[in-house]
């Protein structure tokens, strides 16, 4: 099992729609957790950062993180076309090397 | 968000020669840089984890001979892919991470070909 799993897609919505991003682990020292959107051939561009359980929006953009569950989500309100890109989620313990464990990504078309 | 560049952005090279690759935070102080490679369609892989001044850390299975890492400064990291094979070519991403923080900023990545 891996220590982060996400669903691979494609999932494609129409403009306008409110997307949805999950991603479930299994290491329960992760305490941080990050969202990334990464364009084709491009590097991965920080969206998201929060720290154990809770809500954080910001902009579009809201992040949740249920620690009891171990299940984080990231959901696009009016999502765009400019949207389409892949998502990574992220995690990291707070002890070690800061390292981040990364989600196979989500690959998101928003279809104008 | 902090802005962390890369160069090349794109290289090609010859079986068994040596390429180096920058990787520079250019508007804050970097004590951890980290270096990823990335295959078409999947995620990233960690390859070695450098603190400035300090040797890397490579995850297993990553040979340090091969790839070399340095962090000589809070702004800048290398890596160097010696006596490259054509399994080398890869997208290569360094993030960069400011003290007692968790979060990372990526580069652009490079695009590595060794015909």
């Amino acid at each position: 099992q891996k220590e982060v799993e996400q669903d691979p897609g494609p999932l494609s919505v129409p403009e306008g729609a409110i997307v949805s991003l999950n991603c479930t682990y299994s290491n329960s020292a992760f305490q941080y957790f990050m969202w990334y959107r990464q364009y084709s051939r491009k590097g991965p561009e920080l969206l998201m950062y929060t720290y154990s359980s809770g809500n954080k929006e910001d902009g579009r953009f809201t992040a949740q993180v249920d620690k009891s569950s171990k299940y984080i989500s990231l959901f696009i309100r009016d999502s765009q076309p400019s949207d389409s890109a892949t998502y990574l989620c992220a995690m990291s313990a707070v002890t070690g090397r800061r390292a981040l464990t990364f989600g196979s990504g989500t690959r998101l078309q928003v279809q104008p | 968000g902090a802005v962390v560049s890369q160069h090349p952005s794109r290289v090609i090279c010859k079986s068994g020669t040596s390429v180096k690759i920058e990787c520079r935070s250019l508007d804050f102080q970097a004590t951890t840089m980290f270096w990823y490679r990335q295959f078409p369609k999947k995620s990233l892989m960690l390859m070695a984890t450098s603190n400035e001044g300090s040797k890397a850390t490579y995850e297993q299975g990553v040979e340090k001979d091969k790839f070399l890492i340095n962090h000589a400064s809070l702004t800048l990291s290398t890596l160097t892919v010696t006596s490259a094979h054509p399994e080398d070519s890869s997208f290569y991403i360094c993030s960069a991470s400011a003290a007692s923080s968790y979060e990372q900023y990526f580069g652009p990545g490079t695009r590595l070909t060794v015909t």
